[in-house]
This record gives structure tokens, sequence and C-alpha cells, in this order.
């Protein structure tokens, strides 16, 4: 059964930083890109960010660029997302996901930037 | 960035009638659309893929049609269940991108 686990969202200072894991099984991880999705509340989905499954090709929102960085590590099944320089339009609900077309969805991790 | 435009905002439709949702993009995706549900408190689940494919488990009433710029998700007979937020999402471009969502309400 493929899940993905994502931790590491919390409360945090706008102009601060975070790291979001998202730890996957049940699948061959290096097989497959791997992309961040956020949801904002009440809002629709945007995606964040996205990493092929060997790092070689990367992308990222324009909200997000040069703030931003995802990576991976194929050895732990992980996917990073750092988050720098956080603003308070960050605030979302960050879910993992596997391949272009995501099934199954995370129960995502909650980030909330505030004073 | 390839723009998809979901239409309408909000659908009202009486259990058991037909629900026809409709998605466009700003230029050609072939065919790598997908739709997704998102009920209230949970995370979207995927539908379709590949514009018409339903995903495993998804009940037949979920039929996709579409290619090119013009997608279409249609709900045969609307079950108590259907009432949620429907998503179209291209994957032929990074950065991929979502509409903004139609709710499906009872009408």
């Amino acid at each position: 059964e493929v899940q993905l686990v994502e931790s590491g969202g919390g409360l945090v200072q706008p102009g601060r930083s975070l790291r979001l894991s998202c730890a996957a099984s049940g699948f061959t991880f290096d097989d497959y890109a791997m992309h961040w999705v956020r949801q904002a509340p009440g809002k629709g989905l945007e995606w964040v960010s996205g990493i092929s499954w060997n790092s070689g090709s990367i992308g990222y929102a324009d909200s997000v660029k040069g703030r931003f960085t995802i990576s991976r590590d194929n050895a732990k099944n992980s996917l990073y997302l750092q988050m720098n320089s956080l603003r308070a339009e960050d605030t979302a609900l960050y879910y993992c996901a596997k391949d272009d077309w995501f099934d199954p969805w995370g129960q995502g991790t909650l980030v909330t930037v505030s004073s | 960035e390839i723009v998809m435009t979901q239409s309408p905002a909000t659908l009202s439709v009486s259990p058991g009638e037909r629900a026809t949702l409709s998605c466009r993009a700003s230029q050609s995706v072939s065919s790598n659309l997908a739709w997704y549900q998102q009920k209230p408190g949970q995370a979207p689940r995927l539908l379709i893929y590949g514009a018409s494919t339903r995903a495993t488990g998804i009940p037949a009433r979920f039929s996709g049609s579409g290619s090119g710029t013009e997608f279409t998700l249609t709900i045969s007979s609307l079950q108590s269940e259907d009432f949620a937020v429907y998503y179209c999402q291209q994957y032929n471009n990074w950065p991929l991108t979502f509409g903004q969502g139609t709710k499906l309400e009872i009408k």
C-alpha cells in the first residue's frame, strides 16, 4: 500500500525557516518524480515544487522561487522542502505527492506563519 | 504557465441527476489531465487521470473526456457522497497547475 506521511509543520514567525519531510513507502521511491502541493485555509490547491526521480529536474512555483528548496534522499525514501523567509501567505496545509497525477495523498502537515 | 479554468464555480444538482463539470486549459495539455474530489476536512482523492481513465476504486458513474484544451467530468447519477469540490490538474508541463475548483452542491 502506497503511503506518504508528511511532517515538520508548525507555527513559525514571518521571516523564519522550516523544513518539511515526507516519508514514502509501498512503492519504488526512486522510480517517481515527487511534488509538494499546498492548500491555504479555505482555498484551492497550489503546486509548490517538484523534483524528478534523480533530482535532475527541479521546478518551483513563482510564489516560492528563491525561498524554498526541494530535495530528496532516495536511500531513505524521503522528500524534503526547506522553506526560508516564510511569509503569512505561506500558511497552508502542505502535502507531498507522487508522480504527476497524485494518488494517494497523505494527511498533510500544517504550516502557520504568524507573529 | 498553463492556466486551468473550471466552470461553473458552483453547480447545484439534485441527487440522481447528471452533473457536468468543465475544465479549460490556456494551451494544449494533450490528455495529461487529472480530476480530484475533495470533501471538507479531507485530502483530495484522485478520480481520473489521462483525461479519461478512472483511478482504482472509482465508481463507473464518474467519467472523464476531452483532450487538448477542453475537458469534462461527468457524474452520471449523483449520490449523496458525491457532493464535494472538484479540481482539474494538468501535468503536461511544469509548473503543474490546478483549476480553481467547482463546488458541487445539493439542489
